[in-house]
């Protein structure tokens, strides 16, 4: 199986800081990552989709890069509603779909 | 708009089957090129995808709850539903229907999710 390992699993920022979060698959997705960010309570939301492509609505401070093995989700210039959980997804292979553990983006 | 909404009962007992629907609005069951799946996250913890069916009904598991895990479609309804069989306090979790895109097998719309309670 394919394991999907998140750094840092906790993130201390403030409002306007850039922030990066990175994922790595324990073998190569080539391209097939997704980012997600979540709140309590509410179901995941889809930010990025294929490693680098924008879903329509999310706002352009969000962005993601890499591919096979290292991703990374870069949040330009972090805003209030951004502190949440994040979660990258792989597609590929056996059993399809496996996600990251999370990393929480909390309040500096 | 698409919009997905989770049904059924909030506890379930011990070695019970947990029964799950989603309901669909804004588009098609039927007009292909998505994975209707079924997502789970335990409390406080990270998400597990159980499986999904596609419009045509053939479906695909994942191979840790393989054995006990059947999805079904009913198109006429615009519905699709889980079925976990034998279930222990481990399966105590927040169920999560979604819609996966062919295009970029990622999940772009979600139900809002329902807590499903294992215990006598």
């Amino acid at each position: 199986d394919i394991q999907m390992t998140q750094s840092p699993s906790t993130l201390s920022a403030s409002v306007g800081d850039r922030v990066t979060i990175t994922c790595r698959a324990s073998q190569s997705i080539s391209s097939w990552l997704a980012w997600y960010q979540q709140k309590p309570g509410k179901a995941p939301k889809l930010l990025i989709y294929k490693a680098s492509s924008l879903e329509s609505g999310v706002p352009s401070r969000f962005s993601g890069s890499g591919s096979g093995t290292e991703f990374t989700l870069t949040i330009s210039s972090l805003q209030p509603d951004d502190f949440a959980t994040y979660y990258c997804q792989q597609y590929n292979s056996y059993p399809l779909w496996t996600f990251g553990q999370g990393t929480k983006v909390e309040i500096k | 708009q698409v919009q997905l909404q989770e049904s059924g009962p909030g506890l379930v007992k011990p070695s019970q089957t947990l029964s799950l629907t989603c309901t669909v609005s804004g588009g098609s069951i039927s007009s292909g090129g998505y994975y209707w799946s079924w997502i789970r996250q335990h409390p406080g913890k990270g998400l597990e995808w159980i499986g999904y069916i596609y419009y045509s009904g053939s479906t695909y598991y994942n191979p840790s709850l393989k054995s006990r895990v059947t999805i079904s479609v009913d198109t006429s309804k615009n519905q699709f539903s889980l079925k976990l069989s034998s279930v222990t306090a481990a399966d105590t979790a927040v169920y999560y229907c979604a819609r996966g895109e062919v295009y970029s097998n990622a999940f772009d719309y979600w139900g809002q999710g329902t807590l499903v309670t294992v215990s006598s």
